[in-house]
C-alpha cells in the first residue's frame, strides 16, 4: 500500500474552511484515496474517497492533484463538532476483503 | 447504511477473567474486522473475517480470538485478561462492492485491573 504523510495536527477557527493536507507519492494508478474521522475515541467515521477526480459530498470535499501524489480534505465551515483526528488513507478500492491501515492522522482543533 | 452494535461499551473487570466482546451487524455484511487501539495511539487491525467460518489474524499480534459462528456475529474473547489487555476494541464491517467504505460500531472499552 502507498503510505501516506499527515501533518500531526492543525488549528482552524470555527466558521472558516479547514484544509487537511495528505501526501502519498507513491500511490499507484488503481488505489484509491479514503478520509476517515475519529472523534475523541469514537469508531472511525468514513467522510469521502476518490480515485482521480475531485469529489465533494455532503460532509466534505476532496481535492486530488493531478499527479495524484497529494490530495487535500476540505470541510468548508468548520464547527466544533469537527474537532477530530483525520485518518488519509490509500488503498485499493476494489480489492475483496481489503482492510484499511489507520496511521497517525492530522488531529485537528477547531476553536472558538 | 449498515449498524455495527457492541456490548459492552465499558468493562472493568480483573486479571484472569474470561470476557467475551460482542459485535453485531444487521446488513448481513461478510466483511468484518477488530481493530484495537490505546489511548492516543494509532489504530490497529488484530482480527478479520470474510464470512462464516472465517477468522484470519491482522497486522497486531493479540492474544484474543475471534469467531463467526453466524453472519451477524463476531465476538472477540480474552480467555484469561491481564492489565495488558487494557485499550479499546473498535468492529466494524465494510458492505459489499468496490469502495473500501468501513463502518464502526462505538468501541468497547476495557480495563484489566
Amino acid at each position: 500500500d502507498a503510505k501516506t504523510t499527515q501533518p500531526p495536527s492543525m488549528d482552524c477557527a470555527e466558521g472558516r474552511a479547514a484544509n487537511l493536507p495528505c501526501n502519498h507519492s507513491t500511490i499507484s494508478g488503481n488505489e484509491y484515496v479514503y478520509w476517515y474521522r475519529q472523534i475523541h475515541s469514537q469508531g472511525p467515521q468514513y467522510i469521502i474517497h476518490g480515485l482521480k477526480n475531485n469529489e465533494t459530498n455532503e460532509m466534505a470535499s476532496l481535492i486530488i492533484t493531478e499527479d495524484r501524489k497529494s490530495s487535500t480534505l476540505i470541510l468548508p465551515h468548520a464547527t466544533l463538532r469537527d474537532t477530530a483526528v483525520y485518518y488519509c488513507i490509500v488503498r485499493v478500492g476494489n480489492n475483496a476483503g481489503n482492510m484499511l491501515t489507520f496511521g497517525g492522522g492530522t488531529r485537528l482543533m477547531v476553536k472558538p | 447504511e449498515a449498524d455495527i452494535y457492541q456490548t459492552p461499551r465499558y468493562l472493568v473487570i480483573g486479571t484472569g477473567k474470561k470476557i467475551t466482546l460482542e459485535c453485531s451487524q444487521t446488513m448481513g455484511h461478510d466483511k468484518m474486522y477488530w481493530y484495537q487501539q490505546d489511548p492516543g495511539m494509532e489504530l490497529h487491525l488484530i482480527h478479520y473475517s470474510y464470512g462464516v467460518n472465517s477468522t484470519e489474524k491482522g497486522d497486531l499480534s493479540s492474544e484474543s480470538t475471534v469467531s463467526r459462528i453466524r453472519t451477524e456475529h463476531f465476538p472477540l474473547t480474552l480467555e484469561s485478561a491481564r492489565p495488558s489487555h487494557t485499550s479499546q476494541y473498535l468492529c466494524g464491517d465494510r458492505g459489499s462492492g468496490g469502495a473500501n467504505v468501513l463502518t464502526f460500531g462505538a468501541g468497547s472499552r476495557l480495563t484489566v485491573l
